[in-house]
């Protein structure tokens, strides 16, 4: 198993350029989640799924979009991009198993915002 | 909302010292989870806490989860080089559905 995938591991946009970070699992996970890692702030929720075709939004959804066509897959789209969105991208999947949620986190999109 | 907080921010050790970790929510949880992130990697879990007061080890890692539910540590023994990281608490509180990170502990270990 590849675990959580993410591309690109970095990228650097211009102000108002849009852009699509990919995410993809093959564990077969029904939950999967966006975070983003500021320094000194932890992650924080960006958007989530419970499965195929449901999304909802996190702590902090404004600017970015998400849709969940396959159990498979969860892209993050920038819709304008703006400095604020400066940060380090994860991507995590996570099941259930004895009433323990594991999250595995992918290895991150690291974006740059001039 | 529910906020996740953890002391210190950062800790420099020798190595050999013992290292504690604490997260305190401002809600109730129903369980808390604590996660390791190696510099410039990603976070990996490390364990979940669900009943109240309850402890589990892990070799020398050793995590607690407060009577009350609000409050958490990690504790490392005799640390090693290879614990350097910084370590997060997540804790989902009975009426989320998702988790919500504390700021987390750089941990540095001075060999």
């Amino acid at each position: 198993n590849a675990g959580v995938t993410q591309t690109p591991k970095f990228q650097v946009l211009k102000t108002g350029q849009s852009m699509t970070l990919q995410c993809a699992q093959d564990m077969n996970h029904e939950y999967m989640s966006w975070y983003r890692q500021d320094p000194g702030m932890g992650l924080r929720l960006i958007h989530y799924s419970v499965g195929a075709g449901i999304t909802d939004q996190g702590e902090v959804p404004n600017g970015y979009n998400v849709s969940r066509s396959t159990t498979e897959d969860f892209p993050l789209r920038l819709l304008s991009a703006a400095p604020s969105q400066t940060s380090v991208y994860f991507c995590a999947s996570s099941y259930m198993v004895g009433g323990i949620d594991t999250q595995y986190f992918g290895p991150g999109t690291r974006l740059t915002v001039l | 909302g529910q906020q996740v907080m953890q002391i210190p921010q950062y800790q420099h050790v020798q190595e050999g010292e013992d290292f504690t970790t604490y997260c305190n929510s401002s809600t109730t949880l129903s369980n808390i989870q604590w996660y390791k992130q190696r510099p410039g990697g990603h976070p990996v879990f490390l364990i979940q806490l669900v009943k109240s007061g309850e402890v589990k080890k892990q070799k020398r890692l050793t995590f607690q989860f407060g009577e009350a539910k609000k409050n958490s540590s990690l504790h490392i023994t005799a640390t090693q080089t290879t614990d350097v990281g910084t370590y997060f608490c997540a804790g989902r509180d009975n009426y989320g559905q998702n988790f919500v990170f504390g700021p987390g502990t750089r941990l540095s270990v001075l060999p």
